[in-house]
């Protein structure tokens, strides 16, 4: 199963765009490439997903490489409430393995 | 719609005791899956089931049986509780595998 290195942690100011990278140089060509977030202790939330096209939605937009061994999770305008820790997975038949993810900061 | 609920949100147990968690989901999801975070770490997938009357093993499935009697309930037993079950269990369902998942408020367990 592909896995994925994210930097532990990182800080991003409020109204910036928050760029989260994650690499996945095994991945296979069949496997989608997922992020999740978990804000303080509550259940992880679905983020956004994509498998070789760029995708955006109304929270982020993910950009994959061509060769699909990294991709970046963009928050366009972070805000504090953006403040989490962000998981990028790729999906494994059907189970997520998720890692330490990344923390994100955002300051005022 | 509820979304996933999870029966009780804080247990405490004794060693060797055993008890069942209850997963919940209103949205007529197929996939449900029970995950275990331990602090500062990820979610470790413990079991999950792709139907009513399937369970299959995931990644940490040692001290825990599932069943899935129910298409809208996944349960997690711990037969003999130990102190290295102490963890925050969340549950999450989906309406399949790839699809995004929806998690549970989570269940604090602390095994003494």
């Amino acid at each position: 199963d592909a896995k994925t290195t994210q930097p532990p942690s990182m800080d991003c100011a409020e109204g910036r765009a928050a760029n989260l990278p994650c690499n996945h140089s095994t991945i296979s060509g069949n496997e989608y490439v997922y992020w999740y977030r978990q804000i303080h202790s509550q259940g992880p939330q679905y983020i956004i997903h994509g498998l070789k096209n760029n995708e955006t939605n109304e929270m982020a937009s993910l950009i994959i490489t061509e060769d699909r061994k990294s991709s970046t999770l963009i928050l366009p305008h972070a805000t504090l409430r953006d403040t989490a820790v962000y998981y990028c997975i790729v999906l494994y038949t059907d189970k997520l393995i998720f890692g330490t993810g990344t923390r994100l900061q955002v300051f005022p | 719609n509820a979304g996933v609920t999870q029966t009780p949100k804080f247990r405490v147990l004794k060693t060797g005791q055993s008890m069942t968690l209850l997963c919940a989901q209103d949205m007529n999801h197929e996939y449900m899956y029970w995950y275990r975070q331990d602090p500062g770490m990820g979610l470790r997938l413990i079991h999950y089931s792709v139907g009513e009357g399937t369970t299959a093993k995931g990644e940490v499935p040692d001290g825990y049986n599932v069943s899935r009697l129910k298409k809208q309930n996944f349960l997690l037993g711990l037969e003999s509780a130990a102190p290295s079950q102490t963890s925050v269990y969340f549950c999450a369902s989906s309406y399949s595998g790839p699809n995004e998942q929806f998690f549970g408020p989570g269940t604090r367990l602390t095994v003494l």
